[in-house]
């Protein structure tokens, strides 16, 4: 299978704890996208690269959140001190260019208790 | 700032019937609106994109359209199947280089009755 991979798939962490998620795109993707999704709601725009490049961050991305792509191939999502708040699904997306199809991994699910 | 609505957000058919899922967004500068279907804690599934220029995609029983002057777009299903149950979400990209992110209606949870 060539999709889009994430890991872990679930996390369960205490309050105050730090947690870092993978996300491997399609090989030949130089785009690659963090979204959140919370229960019932659309996915919410975290932050964007091109090849290794972080293009766009929004303002969900508090800076207790930090992503990387180094070397433009996988990121990770690194949150410190998480919160309560921060409980929900993380998906990782990758395309090919601004006219593609962005292709979804299946999340990584992060509860905080 | 982009918002899209969809309406309804839950929609229950029986097996068999045609049915129409309904997207708005507010603002037209949009440069694709792509379809995705999500079962119950999973992944984003891609159905169909339609770029700005294009008026309708069709993949199989699957027929969206784009109205982008009145940010208008649906998603037509034919004869429904139970394995269509699903939240179906709709999601644009805007228009200005860079600005390629997808924002996302809260979606329609579909359930095909047998």
């Amino acid at each position: 299978d060539t999709g889009v991979s994430q890991d872990p798939r679930h996390k369960i962490t205490k309050r105050g704890q730090n947690v870092t998620f993978r996300c491997d795109p399609i090989s030949e993707h130089n785009r690659l996208y963090w979204y959140r999704q919370t229960l019932g709601q659309g996915p919410e725009f975290l932050t964007y690269f091109q090849n290794e490049a972080q293009l766009e961050k929004s303002r969900l991305l508090s800076d207790r959140f930090s992503a990387e792509r180094p070397k433009g191939s996988f990121s990770t999502l690194e949150i410190q001190r998480t919160e309560q708040g921060d409980s929900a699904m993380y998906l990782c997306a990758s395309s090919l260019s601004l006219t593609d199809t962005q292709y979804f991994g299946p999340g990584t699910r992060l509860t905080v208790l | 700032k982009q918002e899209v609505t969809q309406i309804p957000a839950a929609l229950s058919v029986p097996e068999g019937e045609n049915l129409v899922l309904n997207c708005s967004f507010t603002d037209s500068a949009i440069y694709n609106l792509q379809w995705f279907r999500q079962d119950p804690g999973k992944g984003l599934t891609s159905l169909l994109l339609i770029q700005s220029s294009q008026r309708e995609q069709t993949s199989g029983r699957l027929n969206a359209s784009l109205d982008k002057s009145s940010g208008r777009s649906t998603l037509y299903i034919a004869a429904s199947q139970p394995g269509d149950s699903a939240t179906y979400l709709c999601a644009v990209t805007g228009s200005n280089f860079g600005n390629e992110k997808l924002t996302f209606g809260t979606g329609t949870r579909l359930t095909i009755i047998p």
